[in-house]
């Protein structure tokens, strides 16, 4: 169970193109999904949370315009980046939690998507 | 301690051996601590998730335990497998919606 599924996993786009990840909790209700960015040798830097019918709540230096986060349903939440530059180019991985416990529950990991912008 | 830190940065045994490693996180603020593995190309799993200071979690080879007033936590692993090779990563959860991780511990396991 638990099972989260993240797609593209792979994106190779010419600078200007906006890029959509969607994230999807294929078994479960996940009220809150988390978005991260990796950069080479290093954490999981969270970028936004987005509780579902709230906008999200993105962390100190993520530019919201630049990076559009929508959770419309309790299954679905995307990532948009927006005219990517190479700048941009990373892994990007999301993960899903459900309800419950206050909040005190593992996240569910998707399995993350390259981005790599020419 | 502002951030959440892991040491050893990487680590090597041989098969069989036990193991441990360290997450250190800021003690102010806490509200549950968890450790994941992650696996060359496959997404991280949860392992823990642990609230109460002294409190010690099992699963199978591999345990926790945590000290809140201090800010660490160590993850063991007994006996260690070749299929025990992965990134293990803590994450210090300060609030409902607040969740810090660390850089990570990979350990590699020598047939």
């Amino acid at each position: 169970g638990a099972v989260v599924s993240q797609h593209p996993s792979w994106v190779i786009c010419k600078s200007g193109t906006s890029v959509k990840i969607e994230c999807r909790s294929l078994d479960f209700q996940a009220t809150t999904m988390f978005w991260y960015r990796q950069f080479p040798k290093q954490s999981l830097m969270l970028m936004a949370t987005s509780n579902e019918g709230s906008k999200a709540t993105y962390e100190q230096g993520v530019e919201k315009d630049k990076f559009l986060i929508n959770h419309a349903s309790l299954t679905l939440s995307t990532l948009t980046v927006t005219s990517a530059h190479p700048e941009d180019s990373s892994f990007y991985i999301c993960s899903a939690r459900a309800r419950g416990r206050g909040g005190i529950q593992p996240q569910h990991f998707g399995d993350g998507t390259r981005l790599s912008i020419l | 301690i502002l951030n959440v830190e892991q040491s050893p940065q990487s680590l090597h045994v041989q098969e069989g051996d036990s193991t441990n490693f360290t997450c250190s996180f800021p003690s102010s603020n806490f509200y549950a601590l968890h450790w994941y593995r992650w696996e060359t190309a496959k997404s991280p799993e949860a392992l823990f998730v642990m609230t109460l200071n002294g409190d010690e979690k099992k699963k199978g080879r591999i345990s926790a335990t945590l000290n809140t007033k201090e800010g660490y936590s160590y993850l063991y692993i007994k006996g260690s497998q070749p299929e025990d090779s992965a990134t293990y990563l803590c994450a210090s959860q300060t609030s409902y919606d607040k969740v810090i991780f660390g850089p990570g511990t990979s350990l590699s396991v020598i047939p």
